[in-house]
Formats: structure tokens, C-alpha cells, sequence
């Protein structure tokens, strides 16, 4: 497996402002997943973006994937209160996956 | 679809005492369960991979004969914390893959709490 790495540590923006954070990796990957993390809850699965694919959509978020760069960005548009969580990337080439230190977004009202 | 429960949420237990979590594929099947763990403010570290009807595998570091896994069918896996001592506390949090190659995806349960006393 191997890590993927985010950037930046921390974000805080206001309510209504996108956030966009971006995600790094070593090696060749079959797929890369974004993850969210409320404070002391599970990890909810965002999107999924495989390897042949550049850009994927899922309501407010937008995921693109450069694999000649190996690298990845999340965008949250419209930001709500709501969206302050941990966001984490997972590269994958096998089963296994491996953590970053995460993006820590926190929402202003 | 692909939702991942845990049991318990969250558990208090003393010094000495196992502890037995269950995480559960609710709505597929997974050949391949993984458990992290994760301390406050940091990120999660896979403590092992388990695997229907065989042997878990278990990660550089992590001692199998305190954290026995068992995964006895396509849809349930447990961790069980053995002699459990305070530097155990920690969040516990599952996971179940689903797919293969391109579409491969983990989908990971609620966490569980333990707090060792």
C-alpha cells in the first residue's frame, strides 16, 4: 500500500467559500478515494476516481486526477458548516490502504 | 448500499479484561475486512488485514496473540482486545472492501471507543 499525502494541514474558510485541498502520491495507483472524518466518528467513503478517469463530480465535490503529476485535489463548493471535518485521501494499488495526516477544514458561519 | 456497522460504539472496560468488537458488511459481502486504529488528532493506522476463512494478517508492530481477529464469514469480522491494559484505549475502526482493480473500494464502520481502566 502506500500513503497518500494532503495538502494543506488545515483550512478554514467561510460559509458559502469553496475549499480545495490536494492529495500526493508515490506510485502508480488503480484508484484513489476520498474520505471525510466528523471528530470522533467513522470515515464516510466521498468519491471514488479510478485511473483511466480525469475528473469526477459528486454533488458539491469535485475530484480531479492527474497520474503524470500522481496527484489529486478535492473541491467542496458552496461550503456549509456541515463540511467542517478531517478529509483524507487513499491511493490504492492493492487492497490495503494507507492514511495521511488528513486535511482539517473547519466551515466559519 | 455499502454500509459497515460496528459493535459496540463505544466500551469501558478494566485493566486485564478482552474486549470483543464486531464489524459487520450490512449490505455485501466482503472476502477482506481491515481494522485501524487511531489516537486523538492523528491519522489511522492499519493494525491488520482479515480475510475470510483464513488467517489475518497483521501489520509490522502489532502483536496477533493481543489482538485476535477472526472472520468467520463474508459479512462479519471481529477484533478481540486481550488483557487489555490503558495504553489500549483508542478508537477501533473497521472496514470492508467491495470490487476489484479499478473499482476496489473500502467502506469503513463508525468506530468503536474502548477505554481501559
Amino acid at each position: 500500500s502506500q500513503q497518500g499525502e494532503e495538502d494543506p494541514q488545515a483550512l478554514s474558510i467561510q460559509e458559502g467559500e469553496n475549499a480545495t485541498m490536494n492529495c500526493s502520491y508515490k506510485t502508480s495507483i488503480n484508484n484513489l478515494q476520498w474520505y471525510r472524518q466528523n471528530s470522533g466518528r467513522g470515515l464516510v467513503h466521498l468519491i471514488l476516481i479510478r485511473s483511466n478517469e480525469r475528473e469526477k463530480h459528486s454533488g458539491r465535490l469535485r475530484v480531479t486526477l492527474d497520474t503524470s503529476k500522481k496527484s489529486s485535489s478535492l473541491l467542496i463548493t458552496a461550503s456549509r458548516a456541515a463540511d467542517t471535518a478531517s478529509y483524507f485521501c487513499a491511493p490504492s494499488n492493492d487492497y490495503k490502504l494507507s492514511f495521511g495526516a488528513g486535511t482539517t477544514v473547519t466551515v466559519r458561519a | 448500499g455499502a454500509v459497515v456497522s460496528q459493535h459496540p460504539s463505544w466500551v469501558i472496560c478494566k485493566s486485564g479484561t478482552s474486549v470483543k468488537i464486531e464489524c459487520r458488511s450490512l449490505d455485501f459481502q466482503a472476502t477482506t475486512m481491515f481494522w485501524y486504529r487511531q489516537f486523538p488528532k492523528q491519522s489511522l493506522m492499519l493494525m491488520a488485514t482479515s480475510n475470510e476463512g483464513s488467517k489475518a494478517t497483521y501489520e509490522q508492530g502489532v502483536e496477533k496473540d493481543k489482538f485476535l481477529i477472526n472472520h468467520a464469514s463474508l459479512t462479519l469480522s471481529t477484533l478481540t482486545v486481550t488483557s487489555a491494559h490503558p495504553e489500549d484505549s483508542s478508537f477501533y475502526i473497521c472496514s470492508a472492501g467491495r470490487g476489484a482493480g479499478l473499482t476496489y473500494e473500502q467502506y469503513f464502520g463508525p468506530g468503536t471507543r474502548l477505554t481501559v481502566t
